[in-house]
């Protein structure tokens, strides 16, 4: 067990739909990692958030936004959902230190849109 | 760009043999981060062994040990006395010392033979 929760673990929902997927990092950790893993694409970094800020932007649609709250969790939200969206979707935090910065991942949430 | 490539999709080896997993990457960086994860069949993401680049020594940890290679930009994974267990997905990945996200291998399946 990494610590990092994710909820809900899987998700079925249908085109055009809007979905709020949730983080929680494991206790201490400021910042938050959203990854998609697809058949096609493989693992890819989405977003970042430190402290409640954005840090840094990967492959996210712009139907995809996110945020991080006060009490550090995070939640990834997807709308206008599409057949390709269909993905593992990973959160994973770590502690904000110089130097290696390890990356807890959660069980990860299961979307299938249909 | 940093890109990871993993040119193995599939691989299979005996129980209690010994297999390697191979890795190339694409960095004009002189300072980051190489990962080996695993991903079982119950998708959670473990980090299973890292290496900084700045070390010469090649990192270990029990059975698992890489073959870093910096001037070739090659960083095997080595697993000893396979076990059923070490079946999964593994993911060679990348992490500039400067920044946050983490880019992913396509992965290799490892298929243990008992």
């Amino acid at each position: 067990d990494s610590g990092v929760t994710q909820t809900p673990k899987h998700l079925i929902t249908a085109t055009g739909q809007r979905v709020t997927l949730r983080c929680s990092p494991r206790s201490g950790d400021l910042s938050v990692y959203w990854y998609q893993q697809s058949l096609d694409q493989g693992l890819q970094f989405l977003i970042q958030y430190y402290n409640g800020e954005e840090r840094a932007k990967g492959n996210i649609l712009e139907r995809f936004s996110a945020q991080q709250f006060p009490d550090l969790h995070s939640e990834l939200n997807l709308s206008s959902l599409e057949l390709g969206d269909s993905a593992l979707y990973f959160c994973a935090s770590s502690a904000h230190i110089q130097g290696l910065k390890e990356q807890f991942f959660g069980p990860g949430t299961r979307l299938t849109v249909l | 760009a940093q890109t990871v490539t993993q040119s193995q999709p599939e691989m299979s080896v005996q129980e209690a043999e010994t297999v390697t997993l191979s890795c190339t990457y694409d960095t004009s960086e002189s300072d980051y981060y190489l990962f080996w994860y695993k991903q079982p069949p119950s998708r959670q993401m473990i980090l299973v062994i890292r290496q900084e680049a700045y070390k010469q020594q090649n990192a270990t940890e029990n059975r698992f040990s890489v073959n870093f290679q910096k001037a070739a930009k090659s960083f095997s994974l080595k697993i000893s006395d396979s076990q059923l267990g070490d079946a999964a997905m593994y993911f060679c990945a990348y992490r500039s010392a400067g920044d946050d996200k983490i880019i992913f291998g396509k992965g290799t399946r490892l298929h243990i033979l008992p």
